[in-house]
């Protein structure tokens, strides 16, 4: 079974600045998809930016990149000029064909974007 | 695109009661998926549906759980004789284009 390690439960940046976010996870597989949600408080879950395995360029979504390191397994989220809008809990997922698409979810980044 | 709606938003049940929770995903996805969100993690898969089959359902937490979509259109989540521990965020997702899963607003379940 494939595990999603988020090993920080909080996070604070100040707005305008530069945040990094840390997952790493365990599979055998080899074929499979990373994505970010992000989840604001009493809202619904949104996508960030996703990351096909296969694919060695690192994803970028306008103020959102990610670092994937596939051999060591790590998938962090950089978040640039950091807006107050950003606050939320943020989630890394793992999905693969094998378990027919269904997320395997992490436990979450609380992060806070303060003035 | 009018996105995944859930219905109800909230529903407070006293234990022992059935409840039940729809979903309609967008119209032009096949897969819709349920999870369940307990107060601060992430949510865990429970069971999903292709068109009107149910694919995967070892997941539901017990046999009080169960999920049908009949015309592969909307589908229902019901819990029998709830528990306070069945209290929860109920979460449904549609699979769109590049295997990208998009979520509805939820159903909160409280259990007293």
């Amino acid at each position: 079974a494939q595990t999603v390690t988020q090993s920080q439960p909080e996070m604070s940046v100040q707005e305008a600045e530069t945040v990094t976010l840390s997952c790493t996870y365990d599979t055998s597989e080899s074929n499979y998809y990373l994505f970010w949600y992000k989840q604001p408080p009493s809202r619904q879950m949104i996508l960030v930016i996703r990351q096909e395995a296969y694919k060695q360029q690192n994803a970028t979504e306008n103020r959102f990149s990610v670092n994937f390191q596939k051999a060591a397994k790590s998938f962090s989220l950089k978040i640039s000029d950091s807006q107050l809008g950003d606050t939320a809990m943020y989630f890394c997922v793992f999905m693969n064909s094998n378990s027919g698409y269904a997320l395997n979810f992490g436990k979450g980044t609380s992060l806070l974007v303060t003035p | 695109d009018t996105g995944v709606s859930q219905d109800p938003r909230h529903k407070i049940t006293k234990r022992g009661q059935n409840v039940t929770f729809r979903c309609d995903p967008i119209s032009e996805h096949n897969r819709l998926y349920w999870y369940r969100q307990t107060l601060g993690q992430g949510p865990e898969f429970l069971t999903y549906f292709q068109n009107e089959a149910q694919l995967e359902k070892s997941r539901l937490l017990s046999d009080r759980f169960s999920a049908e979509r009949p015309k592969g259109s909307f589908s229902t989540l019901e819990i029998q004789r709830t528990e306070q521990g069945d209290s929860a965020m109920y979460l449904c997702a549609s699979l769109g284009v590049g295997e990208t899963q998009y979520f509805g607003p939820g159903t909160r379940l409280l259990v007293l």
